[in-house]
């Protein structure tokens, strides 16, 4: 059975960072094209980032520069790494995975919390 | 970057209508477009993928036609769980953006 488990989110000031991770079981994250799509509070869906199977990765205007998506194959889990944060990354924060290029995110993760404060 | 609509952005309905939601999309992105349900608290699930494929275990009921720049998704007869917002996506091209959704509730 596939499963996506994302923790990592909390509370941090403006300027910070945090790690988001995001556990797969079922299936490996380099055999899959893996996403993150965040959605603020009160908010639609908004795509974030992509690691494709091979190795490249895409990001949103708004997150490029900023934060870095990467997995680790031996423990079968996807990241993201977001620096400098601002109030308006406030946001839960999803995985999610296609099977190839162009497909739809198949498989989600529960979501994470991050909310950016002082 | 390719820019999703969706109209309308809310409706009200009732149980057994017919309810169609449109999406369109601000290039062409072929049959690259894919539609989603999400209840409060909850994470998307996919109804619809490459604008008319039903994606296994989602009820008949649902379908999705369109090409090009603009789509449909029709629910056939609103069932009580059906009450959700809806999101269309293009996987066209990155950034793979999402529509604005469509909220519908009960009248």
């Amino acid at each position: 059975e596939v499963q996506l488990v994302e923790s990592g989110g909390g509370l941090v000031q403006p300027g910070g960072s945090l790690r988001l991770s995001c556990a797969a079981s079922g299936f490996t994250v380099t055999s899959n094209y893996m996403h993150w799509v965040r959605q603020a509070p009160g908010k639609g869906l908004e795509w974030v980032s992509v690691i494709y199977s091979g190795g490249s990765t895409y990001y949103a205007d708004s997150v490029k520069g900023r934060f870095t998506i990467s997995r680790h194959n031996s423990k079968n889990t996807l990241y993201l790494q977001m620096n400098s944060l601002r109030a308006e990354d406030t946001a839960v924060y999803y995985c999610g995975s296609s099977d190839y290029i162009g497909a739809p995110i198949d498989y989600w993760g529960q979501g994470t919390l991050v909310t950016v404060s002082s | 970057d390719i820019q999703m609509t969706q109209s309308p952005s809310s409706l009200s309905a009732s149980v057994g209508d017919r309810v169609t939601i449109t999406c369109r999309a601000s290039q062409s992105i072929s049959t690259f477009l894919n539609w989603y349900q999400q209840k409060p608290g909850k994470a998307p699930k996919l109804l619809i993928y490459t604008a008319s494929s039903l994606q296994s275990g989602v009820p008949s009921s649902f379908s999705g036609s369109g090409s090009g720049t603009d789509f449909t998704l029709t629910i056939s007869s609103l069932q009580p769980e059906d009450f959700a917002t809806y999101y269309c996506q293009q996987s066209y091209s990155t950034p793979f953006t999402f529509g604005p959704g469509t909220k519908v509730d009960i009248k």
